[in-house]
Parts: structure tokens; C-alpha cells; sequence
């Protein structure tokens, strides 16, 4: 069962703490994506991998974090440096990015 | 610099009406633009697309035009079901020597009242 998964679907975060969002595909997807979505909003780019051990600032980076070890992982590190992490966080995978394959979302609440 | 703007933001029809939303883009460079629906909770999920060569594409109920002079393109829904329900974002995507650059509407949000 071919797809893109994320994981937690729920996180909480105290004041000053980092977290990572987990996201994985088997899709075979060169290329993959962060993004960050508020609500009643549209979709604002964090950061983008197209190869492993590559990647790229998107529109809104300054306090998130990425790494791209594996071909099928992309996972994004909410640090303490973000003020307003709260929001709902997609992932996605594409071959060339004129297809995006979103995962399913993280929503990320500060306590 | 690229930007896509969405019309309407909200959207109400009654079940078996017609919905059509409206997009426009700004760099004439695009030559993909894909149509995704996001329910509630959800990630979104690419429903129809359409590249720069072709004018109108169709899918059951879904339709995509695109008027490549005026820079825009169009998501026709036709006889709409409650499950239509959810918000729908347009893209615009410029393929370039580094990296696919897609930018993204702000979104309509559709209801389809029984």
C-alpha cells in the first residue's frame, strides 16, 4: 500500500522545548516538502528536499530544522526559536513537483 | 514576485447546482496547474490537473479550463453532493532549472447544502 505517512497526527509542545514531525513515503519520490498551513489559510513552504542529503529553504524556515539522511524520510524539527508554532503541518512527495502527494498532517499545539 | 489568487474564499450552493471557482496566476513562465481538495482535518488531495498545451480537461463531474493570455483557470463542479464539501486550493507550478516552484491559492471553502 503505496503512500506518504506523518507521525503524530496529534502533538503538544511546552514553551522552549523542540519537537520533530516524522513523515515517510514509499512512493519513491525524489522530491519532498514541508509546509505549514494556518487556519483559513492557504499552504506557506517551510523547506523542500530534492535529493537525499539536499535541502532547501522554503518561504518561512527561520525556526524549523530538516534533515534528508534516507530517500523516503523528511523529518522536520519544530524549534524553540519558532514563536508561533502552533499550526497544522503537511508533508509532501512528488517526482517532479508539479505533482504533490500530501500526507495526511500534523497539528502541532503549544500549551 | 509568483503569486495565485483564489475567488471566491466561500462558496454556498444547493445540492445539484453547479460550483465554479476561479484562479489567477502571475508569471506567465507556469505550465502546470493542479486542483486539490482538503476535507476537514485532512491532507489535500489532487482531484485534477491540467498542463499549459491543453485547454479544458474533464473528469465525471470535475472540469479544469485554462486561458493561458488572461493567466487564468477554473474548477467547474457539476451537480454537487454534500460531499463536495471542503476547501479547495488551486496551484500554479513553474518547472525551473533547480527546483519546481508550486505556488499555492489561499484556498475556497465549499459548502453544499442539502
Amino acid at each position: 500500500d503505496g503512500g506518504i505517512t506523518q507521525s503524530p497526527k496529534y502533538l503538544f509542545r511546552k514553551e522552549g522545548q523542540n519537537v520533530t514531525l516524522s513523515c515517510e513515503q514509499n512512493l519513491n519520490h525524489d522530491a519532498m516538502y514541508w509546509y505549514r498551513q494556518d487556519p483559513g489559510q492557504g499552504l506557506r513552504l517551510i523547506y523542500y528536499s530534492q535529493i537525499v542529503n539536499d535541502f532547501q529553504k522554503g518561504d518561512i524556515a527561520e525556526g524549523y530544522s530538516v534533515s534528508r539522511e534516507k530517500k523516503e524520510s523528511f523529518p522536520l524539527t519544530v524549534t524553540s526559536a519558532q514563536k508561533n508554532p502552533t499550526a497544522f503541518y503537511l508533508c509532501a512527495s512528488s517526482v517532479r513537483a508539479d505533482t504533490q502527494y500530501f500526507g495526511p498532517g500534523t497539528r502541532l499545539t503549544v500549551l | 514576485g509568483e503569486n495565485v489568487e483564489q475567488h471566491p474564499s466561500t462558496l454556498s450552493v444547493q445540492e445539484g447546482d453547479s460550483a465554479v471557482i476561479k484562479c489567477t496566476y502571475s508569471d506567465s513562465a507556469s505550465n502546470y496547474f493542479p486542483w486539490y481538495k482538503q476535507e476537514l482535518g485532512k491532507g489535500p488531495q489532487l482531484i485534477i490537473d491540467i498542463r499549459s498545451n491543453v485547454g479544458e480537461k474533464k473528469d465525471q463531474r470535475i472540469a479544469v479550463t485554462l486561458n493561458k493570455t488572461a493567466k487564468h483557470f477554473s474548477l467547474h463542479i457539476t451537480e454537487t453532493q454534500p460531499e463536495d464539501s471542503a476547501v479547495y486550493f488551486c496551484a500554479a507550478s513553474i518547472r525551473g532549472s533547480s527546483y519546481d516552484k508550486v505556488i499555492f491559492g489561499p484556498g475556497t471553502s465549499l459548502s453544499v447544502i442539502p
